[in-house]
C-alpha cells in the first residue's frame, strides 16, 4: 500500500485531455516537492515533472504539473497514443529521519 | 553523458544476503548535491523507495525496510552498493539505481536488473 494515492487507471482519446491525481499528506506533498515519472512498458521509469510543476528539456509541453495542499496533478494534453504508459508520483516525507514515497502508480490507456 | 547500470546476481534463494552494485559514469558522488538510490519494482506493481546515499555519506532506508538494507558508496570506483538481508520470495522485483539530485530527485535511471528469490 502506497504512501501517495493514486487512481489505478485513467483514459482517454488522441487529442483529449486527461488529468492524474496523487494525493499525500502534511510530511510528503503538503511540505515538499513532487515529482512525476513516466514507465514505458519494459522500460525504466523517466522523470516528467520536477519540483510540482517544472518540465525537463525534452519534455513537451503537452505534459504539465501542479499542487495544492497536500494533492498534485499531472496533466496531459493532446493525448497521443505513444503516451500510454504508468505514471508515478513521488515526493520526500518529512517523517522520521527522512525517505522518499511514490504513488501506486497510473495506467494510462489511450483509447 | 550520465549513465548507470546495475549488475549482481538474478536468481537468490530465500534466507540468502542479495548484493547490488550501481556503477555509475558522468557524474562524481563527491560533489554537493549529488545523491544515488535503489528503487525496485515488483513485477506488474508499482515503484518502491529503497535507500539513498548521499554526497557526503550520509544515509536513507526506507522505514519497513530499513533493518535489511546497507548502502555504501566507493567515489573512486563510482560505485554504489545495496546489500539487503534475508530475502524472500516476495522481495523479487526489478532492481534500479537511479541519480538523485535535490533539483530533480530520481533524473536517470539505470536499466535495472531483475532479481528472483527462489529455491
Amino acid at each position: 500500500q502506497s504512501v501517495l494515492t493514486q487512481p489505478p487507471s485513467a483514459s482517454g482519446t488522441p487529442g483529449q485531455r486527461v488529468t492524474i491525481s496523487c494525493s499525500g499528506s502534511s510530511s510528503n506533498i503538503g511540505s515538499n516537492y513532487v515529482y512525476w515519472y513516466q514507465q514505458l512498458p519494459g522500460t525504466a521509469p523517466k522523470l516528467l515533472i520536477y519540483r510540482n510543476n517544472q518540465r525537463p528539456s525534452g519534455v513537451p509541453d503537452r505534459f504539465s504539473g501542479s499542487k495544492s495542499g497536500t494533492s498534485a496533478s499531472l496533466a496531459i494534453s493532446g493525448l497521443r497514443s505513444e503516451d500510454e504508459a504508468d505514471y508515478y508520483c513521488a515526493a520526500w516525507d518529512d517523517s522520521l529521519s527522512g525517505f522518499w514515497v511514490f504513488g501506486g502508480g497510473t495506467k494510462l490507456t489511450v483509447l | 553523458q550520465v549513465t548507470l547500470r546495475e549488475s549482481g546476481p538474478a536468481l537468490v534463494k530465500p534466507t540468502q544476503t542479495l548484493t547490488l552494485t550501481c556503477t555509475f559514469s558522468g557524474f562524481s558522488l563527491s560533489t554537493s548535491g549529488m545523491c544515488v538510490s535503489w528503487v525496485r519494482q515488483p513485477p506488474g506493481k508499482a515503484l518502491e523507495w529503497l535507500a539513498l546515499i548521499d554526497w557526503d555519506d550520509d544515509k536513507y532506508y526506507s522505514t519497513s525496510l530499513k533493518t535489511r538494507l546497507t548502502i555504501s558508496k566507493d567515489t573512486s570506483k563510482n560505485q554504489v552498493v545495496l546489500t539487503m538481508t534475508n530475502m524472500d520470495p516476495v522481495d523479487t522485483a526489478t532492481y534500479y539505481c537511479a541519480r538523485t539530485t535535490t533539483v530533480y530527485a530520481f533524473d536517470i535511471w539505470g536499466q535495472g536488473t531483475m532479481v528472483t528469490v527462489s529455491s
